[in-house]
């Protein structure tokens, strides 16, 4: 079954903690992503992951780092979150790195920093 | 750099009406483009996609037009239903100094009415 599994899927941090995303999926594709989503801003790009311990920042990483150890499996980490962190985070997976290639997403996390 | 604009929201229309969401894009180079659709509560999913210029892409009803001359990829529907109400993204595949990734739109929240 192609799926995308995210953990969890809602959370409430206080500002100054540590924050941990968790991402899934069980394609065996190479490439994976995560992206939050805002109103009025889409969804941006913070980290592309293209193997294991093959990662590239996107186009908003500050404040953000991931790790990726198994192909399978790719962490998003906050460290001493901040209240402008707080948003809807999408992990999404691919085949390859073509840049046609269809994205596979999760269903979410929504963070809140209070 | 590559970029992608899309018919801001909300739209909202009644059922058997027609949609039209437009979208227009900025590259230098040959992207394969997309749409994107997410319904309440869920992850983004391929709509569809078109990788050349002046080829349509279709499904669930929904089409749109690779136009590289007027640079544009505008969505339509002849005639919504209530299931349709969803975040429609526009998206484009870009290939940059970090690796291939897509650049969506703000999104466009469509309603509609029984």
């Amino acid at each position: 079954d192609m799926k995308v599994t995210q953990m969890p899927r809602y959370l409430i941090k206080r500002m100054g903690e540590n924050v941990l995303l968790e991402c899934g999926q069980d394609m065996s594709h190479e490439t994976m992503y995560w992206y939050r989503q805002d109103p009025g801003l889409g969804l941006q790009l913070i980290y592309i992951s293209y193997d294991v311990d093959s990662n590239s920042e996107g186009d908003i990483p500050k404040g953000y780092r991931v790790s990726r150890k198994k192909r399978e499996h790719f962490s998003l980490i906050l460290d001493s979150a901040k209240t402008n962190q707080t948003s809807v985070y999408f992990c999404a997976s691919s085949y390859g790195t073509v840049s046609g290639n269809t994205l596979y997403f999760g269903e979410g996390s929504r963070l809140i920093v209070v | 750099g590559d970029s992608v604009t899309q018919t801001e929201g909300p739209v909202t229309l009644s059922e058997g009406t027609s949609l039209t969401v437009n979208c227009s894009y900025e590259t230098k180079q040959y992207p394969t483009l997309f749409w994107y659709v997410q319904y309440p509560g869920e992850g983004p999913q391929l709509l569809f996609k078109v990788p050349k210029a002046n080829e349509k892409g279709s499904n669930r009803g929904f089409e749109a037009t690779y136009n590289k001359e007027a640079t544009s990829f505008h969505l339509q529907k002849a005639s919504v239903q209530e299931s349709d109400s969803a975040v429609y993204y526009c998206a484009l595949g870009s290939y940059g100094s970090s690796g291939n990734k897509l650049i969506f739109g703000i999104g466009t929240l469509l309603s509609v009415k029984p």
